[in-house]
């Protein structure tokens, strides 16, 4: 099936960093999901955007839905060692249409 | 609390041993769906199911089967089990296909 390309597939960083992630589609899509999965747990929503050129933020967290609606971003602000985990982009093409998932970014805070 | 639950959470079983995979939400969703998580493959989707008695196949529904009899519960049936189906297993539900899903806590499959 379609797969969403999710880059980076891992990040190795100091805490205090900036981290950005992103997901591309060769399909429009209207709508963009990003979640969090924790070590040993389900992946938990975090921001949800159905508008193209919408900007969400979720505390350090701040999403984008890329204007040619084939894109999104997933920014976090002063990385903190709880942020380490899988992030998995989602999108939709529409509403008659199964969710398509990223790969993920598997996120690790270097001591 | 609303809540997705699975059971078991950790399973070690035989190559031909049929086994299931229970999930139940309660919070009244008309969708659910099953996921398998592999390394670098994220999540790919099993089965899913639009509502009672409407289940359709996902990405990878070779060797399994789901029924939907009732709407809180939507079990994972592998008649069987083969070593290439050892991978993490998450159900979710959700209002609607595009709607923010709940993922229950994983269930952790072993096939020898």
């Amino acid at each position: 099936g379609q797969q969403l390309n999710q880059s980076p597939q891992s990040m190795f960083i100091q805490e205090g960093e900036d981290v950005s992630m992103n997901c591309t589609s060769s399909s429009i899509f209207n709508t963009w999901l990003w979640y969090k999965q924790d070590p040993g747990e389900g992946p938990v929503l975090l921001i949800a955007l159905y508008k193209a050129g919408e900007l969400t933020s979720n505390g350090r967290l701040t999403a984008q839905f890329g204007t040619t609606r084939k894109d999104s971003f997933l920014n976090i602000s002063a990385s903190i060692p709880s942020d380490v985990g899988i992030y998995f982009c989602a999108g939709q093409v529409d509403s008659n249409y199964q969710l398509i998932w990223g790969a993920g970014t598997k996120l690790i805070i270097k001591p | 609390e609303a809540q997705v639950t699975q059971n078991p959470r950790y399973l070690i079983t035989v190559t031909g041993k049929k086994l299931t995979v229970t999930c139940s939400q309660n919070m009244n969703h008309e969708y659910m769906s099953w996921y398998r998580q592999d390394p670098g493959l994220g999540l790919r989707q099993i089965y899913y199911s639009m509502n009672v008695e409407v289940t359709d196949k996902g990405d990878v529904p070779e060797g399994y089967k789901v029924s939907r009899k009732e709407k809180r519960n939507f079990p994972l049936i592998l008649e069987s089990p083969s070593p290439n189906q050892t991978s993490l297993y998450f159900c979710a539900s959700s209002y609607g296909q595009g709607r923010e899903q709940f993922f229950g806590p994983g269930t952790r499959l072993t096939v020898l």
